[in-house]
C-alpha cells in the first residue's frame, strides 16, 4: 500500500463550488504539506503543518484552508473554487530530523482538480 | 524575488550517454539542494540532497554539484537507459526557512 495517499484522485467542479481533497499517510511522519503544481511552474508551497497543533501559511495560501485532523490525516478546502485554482495538487509529508528542515519529502500521488 | 531555473525544453539524450540537467537560482543562499524525480501523473520522488558545504554527492549512476560561487548545480546520469525517462525538479532550502523553493523541472528524454 502507498505511504502517502490523496483522495479522490481526479475532481471537476463548478465555480463556487467548496471542495475538499483528502491525504492520508502511514509513514509516521509529523511534518504534512500541500503544493500545487501548474505548467511551467515549480510546485508552490500552499500550507504545511509541523504536528496537529501547529498549521503556517505557505506562498499562496489565499483561497484555501486545512484541517490537520491527526497525525496521519492533512485535508486542504477551497471553500469558494474559482478557474485558476485548477491544477494539480499535492501531499506531501517529511520527518522531523535532527539535521532540521533538510529532510527528503515524500508525496502523494496527486490530485487533478479542474473548475470550470 | 526568489528564482529558480531549469532548462524548460526537454533534453534528448541517447541510451548510454551521460545526461547533464542543470539547476540555477538567484537571490538566494541555500543551505541545501535536493533533486527529485517526477514521472507522469505521480508525485516527485526524492533522489538526492547537497549541502551548501558540499561540492559533489554521488548515488550509484548518478551525480549531483553544487557550485554556490555560480549559484548553479548540475545533476548527472551516467549510462543513461530510457527507463531514466523522467521530468527532474531541483528544489533549495535554507536552514531557517522550512519552505523549499523548487524548478519547474526539465524533462529528460532517452532514445534507445
Amino acid at each position: 500500500d502507498a505511504d502517502v495517499t490523496q483522495t479522490p484522485r481526479n475532481r471537476i467542479t463548478k465555480t463556487g463550488k467548496r471542495i475538499m481533497l483528502e491525504c492520508s499517510q502511514t509513514k509516521g511522519h509529523d511534518r504534512m504539506y500541500w503544493y500545487r503544481q501548474d505548467p511551467g511552474l515549480g510546485l508552490r508551497l500552499i500550507y504545511y503543518s509541523f504536528d496537529v497543533k501547529d498549521i503556517n501559511k505557505g506562498e499562496i495560501s489565499d483561497g484555501y484552508s486545512v484541517s490537520r485532523q491527526a497525525q496521519a490525516k492533512f485535508s486542504l478546502s477551497l471553500e469558494s473554487a474559482i478557474p485558476n485554482q485548477t491544477a494539480l495538487y499535492f501531499c506531501a509529508t517529511s520527518d522531523r530530523t535532527t539535521s532540521g528542515s533538510r529532510s527528503e519529502q515524500f508525496f502523494g500521488p496527486g490530485t487533478r482538480l479542474t473548475v470550470l | 524575488s526568489q528564482k529558480i531555473e531549469q532548462n524548460s525544453e526537454a533534453l534528448n539524450i541517447q541510451e548510454g550517454k551521460t545526461a547533464t540537467l542543470t539547476c540555477n537560482y538567484t537571490n538566494y543562499s541555500p543551505a541545501y539542494l535536493q533533486w527529485y524525480r517526477q514521472d507522469p501523473g505521480r508525485g516527485p520522488v526524492f533522489l538526492l540532497l547537497i549541502r551548501e558545504n558540499e561540492k559533489e554527492k554521488r548515488k550509484e549512476r548518478l551525480k549531483v554539484t553544487f557550485d554556490t560561487t555560480l549559484k548553479q548545480s548540475l545533476f548527472h546520469i551516467t549510462a543513461s537507459q530510457p527507463a531514466d525517462s523522467a521530468t527532474y525538479l531541483c528544489a533549495l532550502g535554507g536552514d531557517s526557512n522550512y519552505q523549499l523553493i523548487w524548478g519547474a523541472g526539465t524533462k529528460l528524454i532517452i532514445k534507445p
